[in-house]
């Protein structure tokens, strides 16, 4: 099984600072890593696809980048609607696994 | 527009067992590979189990492996999930996603809460 470890786990930020997700795989996954934001009491939504690339809808302040075993979700001027937690995940092989989240409060 | 919506949550004992739903519209579903997730109070995501667009191929988590069985009717474009000696660890909100290309979930349901506990 890939294992995917995120730091922080927690992260307490002022609006419009810059945040910093990490997450790195057990293995080489290429680019097979996704980021997803969850709010409180609604199901997942995708953010980034296949490491870096936007998906549609999301807000230019949300980028992605890495490959193999090293991948980083950058926020760009936090916003208060930015209030989530925030979940890398990886598809690569028969079974896919999820990091164990990153929760971003605002300060 | 892509629609998921899951049913069938439930209070069950342990040992007991429980059947998913999850009903989909506004996409070729039998064109599409389907996924359980689960996440427990308070915890994060965990994979459960995938199912490809034919419904030849299934995967499982381990711990479910031999309890869980996920199948799918394309003709009524909704995805299940049997689960059988139901144990307090698997209480948790069940999601079911969609998979684009076999990768990445692009649409998820709103979740149906699972209990177990006597």
């Amino acid at each position: 099984e890939i294992v995917l470890t995120q730091s922080p786990d927690f992260q307490s930020v002022t609006p419009k600072e810059r945040v910093t997700i990490s997450c790195r795989a057990s293995q080489n996954i290429g680019n097979n890593l996704h980021w997803y934001q969850q709010k409180p009491g609604q199901s997942p939504q995708l953010l980034i696809k296949f490491a870096s690339q936007s998906f549609s809808g999301v807000p230019s302040r949300f980028s992605g980048s890495g490959s193999g075993t090293d991948f980083t979700l950058i926020i760009n001027g936090l916003e208060t609607e930015d209030a989530a937690t925030y979940y890398c995940h990886q598809t690569t092989g028969l079974r896919q696994t999820f990091g164990g989240g990153t929760k971003v409060e605002i300060k | 527009e892509m629609q998921l919506s899951e049913s069938g949550g439930a209070l069950v004992q342990p040992g007991g067992s429980l059947r998913l739903s999850c009903a989909t519209s506004g996409f070729p579903f039998s064109s599409y590979a389907m996924s359980w997730v689960r996440q427990a109070p308070g915890k994060g995501l965990e994979w459960v189990s995938s199912i490809s667009g034919p419904g030849t191929t299934t995967y499982y988590v381990d711990s479910v492996e031999g309890r869980f069985t996920i199948s799918r009717d394309n003709y009524r474009n909704t995805l299940f999930l049997q689960m059988n000696s139901l144990r307090a660890e698997d209480t948790a909100v069940y999601y079911c996603g969609k998979l684009y290309s076999g990768s990445y979930f692009d649409s998820w349901g709103q979740g149906s809460l699972v209990t177990v506990s006597s």
